[in-house]
Parts: structure tokens; C-alpha cells; sequence
């Protein structure tokens, strides 16, 4: 099955920092999408990319389906940024399944 | 409602006894999905559900496990004669149809088996 990659896996920053987490993916995808999952378990949808780039305030995602890979970026890292990131894939031609990567956990420190 | 609803939110039973699930999707996703988190393994799918039909049940652990849905709208995930190494916490999703579509999740069951 699909092989899902996520780097660091761990990553503390100072507020206001800016980081890149990536993600990468070893078949084609028909839908990618990145999660935070908050200190108290809730997983939420950041952005559904597949392909192309998306803002939404301090976050951004960009991802090159042709090169297998994803990038999120956080700008001016706030305390509640911090939490699990997953990137999660389905791939073409199979079902609609997710296959999570095994996160990278960041913790911003005030 | 407005999003995915799951219940119940924590449970804990003892080894052996069966236990029931609820997901209660958000109002006309067709599509809905069935996860387990836990330390060890992650975040694994479960089943998937188009309307009242499972398409792909190749995530169910054991033939303990079983899930259905009614309606086109709640499903029930079962585990029968539950074992420890079925503590975890279970996720239920919702997307508007199978296909190019954002998966949305619900807050989960923590399940715990003593």
C-alpha cells in the first residue's frame, strides 16, 4: 500500500517563528489533506490539496502531485498552534480510505 | 447538525463484554468512514460506508468488529467480546460523496477495556 512520510516528527519553536512541515508520498493521490489535532484529541481539517497551493491566514499548503510530496507552512507561530499535524492521502483507483502519516508533533513555547 | 457527532464520547468496559458505537454524520454526506487511533499503530482505517453499502470493510482488525448504517445517515460500529488491545480511540468521518471530497471528523469514542 501507500507509504506515508512526514518530517520531523517533533519540532518546538519559539513564538512567532515561522516552520515547514512536510510530507511526502510514495503513489499518485486523488486527495490529500492535512489535520491538526489539538491537545484535546479533535482532528481538524486545515486543507484539502491534491495538487496546487492554498492560504488560509497564517497557514499555507502547497502540494506537487508529479514529485509526491506536500508542504504546510505556519507562519508566526502562535501557542495554539501546537498539537499533532497529519497528512493524510488516498490514492487513485482505490477506495476513498485515508492513510495517515505518523505526524509531526509541535509544540510552540510562549 | 453541524458536524460529525459520535457517542459515546469515553467508555469503559470490562474484557469480554460487547460494546456499541454511534456516529452520526453530518446532514447529506453520503460518504462515511470508520478509525482507530491508538499509541501503537496510529491512525488506521476501519470500514468505509457509500449510503448504506461498505465498499471496503478491509480495515476491520478481527471478525469480532463489525459496523452498519441505516438510513444513509448513523452507523454503528460493534465490537463483540471485546480484548484490551481493542482500547483506542474510535473516529468516525463524513464526506459528501466518495470521491475528490474533504473528510471531516468527529471528536471520537475512547474506548477502554480493563
Amino acid at each position: 500500500g501507500i507509504q506515508v512520510e512526514q518530517s520531523p516528527p517533533d519540532l518546538i519553536l519559539q513564538e512567532g517563528a515561522n516552520s515547514t512541515l512536510r510530507c511526502n508520498f510514495s503513489d499518485s493521490v486523488n486527495n490529500l489533506q492535512w489535520f491538526h489535532q489539538n491537545p484535546w484529541g479533535q482532528l481538524i481539517n486545515l486543507f484539502y490539496i491534491p495538487s496546487g497551493t492554498k492560504q488560509n491566514g497564517r497557514l499555507s499548503a502547497t502540494t506537487v502531485a508529479t514529485e509526491r510530496y506536500s508542504l504546510l507552512y505556519i507562519s508566526s507561530s502562535q501557542t495554539t498552534d501546537s498539537g499533532v499535524y497529519f497528512c493524510a492521502v488516498s490514492t487513485q483507483g482505490g477506495s476513498e480510505k485515508l492513510v495517515f502519516g505518523k505526524g509531526t508533533k509541535l509544540t510552540v513555547n510562549p | 447538525g453541524a458536524g460529525v457527532s459520535q457517542s459515546p464520547s469515553n467508555k469503559v468496559t470490562e474484557k469480554g463484554k460487547d460494546v456499541e458505537l454511534r456516529c452520526d454524520p453530518i446532514s447529506g454526506h453520503t460518504a462515511l468512514y470508520w478509525y482507530r487511533q491508538s499509541l501503537g499503530q496510529g491512525l488506521e482505517f476501519l470500514i468505509y460506508f457509500q449510503g448504506n453499502s461498505a465498499p471496503d470493510k478491509s480495515g476491520l482488525p478481527s471478525d469480532r468488529f463489525s459496523a452498519e448504517r441505516t438510513g444513509g445517515s448513523v452507523s454503528t460500529l460493534t465490537i463483540q467480546r471485546t480484548q484490551q488491545e481493542d482500547s483506542a480511540v474510535y473516529l468516525c468521518a463524513s464526506s459528501l460523496d466518495s470521491y475528490y471530497q474533504p473528510q471531516h471528523f468527529g471528536d471520537g469514542t475512547r474506548l477502554s477495556i480493563l
